[in-house]
């Protein structure tokens, strides 16, 4: 069965430092990989996704992910965070049904 | 294009109460699902339709969850009775009509619904 793994629960980051989330993923086949944002009181927002072809994908709000698959990874990354990334980030797997880690929540500091 | 809208935005009922959730998908969604987010932790699939038709409930509690899609476009998921552990954010989401067993489907989620049962 398909599932992923967010090992951290919470990250707190400076104002324009880099940011870099974790995602492990477990799934037989080639996976369709999700990562989403919720912001407080708000539903999900999907940020990018991979599929197949290129390993980096890019995403809204300056986000970049890598797919390897090797590690079975897929973490996200953004070079400079804004205080408006302060959110929870969801990590998701979909083979015919998404499948959600755990989630990070993000914290920025000015 | 409009999004997902649900309401009401936050409810909170006693246990043993009934309560109902309303979801209206993006036009021309033919997949509507129902989430179950519980506080620390990530939405869960309650139930998935493509058109009126049932495609998974699988992880739907039937002895108190039930929800329909009548007419394959609106949507209401209902709790009855409530238990203390339904306390939770209810999150619908919609997407278009994909093959079943197609990992490509993107979906777009409403702002959810706030559950405390006291």
């Amino acid at each position: 069965a398909q599932s992923v793994t967010q090992p951290d629960i919470h990250i707190t980051v400076s104002e324009g430092a880099s940011l870099e989330l974790r995602c492990n993923y477990s799934y037989g086949a080639t996976p369709y990989l999700f990562w989403y944002v919720q912001s407080p009181g708000q539903g999900l927002q999907l940020l990018l996704k991979y599929f197949s072809g290129d390993t980096l994908v890019q995403g809204i709000k300056g986000f970049e992910a890598e797919f390897k698959r090797s590690q079975s990874s897929f973490n996200l990354r953004k070079p400079s965070v804004h205080w408006s990334d302060a959110a929870e980030y969801f990590c998701a797997v979909n083979d015919y049904k998404l499948s959600f880690g755990a989630g990070t929540t993000v914290t920025v500091r000015a | 294009e409009a999004g997902v809208a649900q309401s009401p935005r936050y409810k909170i009922i006693e246990k043993r109460q009934s309560v109902a959730f309303w979801c209206n998908p993006i036009s021309g969604h033919a997949t509507l699902y129902w989430y179950q987010q519980i506080l620390g932790q990530g939405p869960k699939l309650l139930i998935q339709f493509q058109n009126n038709g049932v495609v998974d409930d699988s992880q739907l509690p039937k002895d108190r969850f039930s929800a329909e899609r009548l007419k394959g476009v609106d949507s209401t998921l209902k709790i009855q009775p409530a238990k203390l552990e339904d306390s939770a954010v209810y999150l619908c989401a919609s997407s278009l009509e994909l093959p079943r067993t197609s990992g490509r489907n993107e979906q777009y989620f409403g702002p959810g619904t706030r559950l405390t049962v006291t």
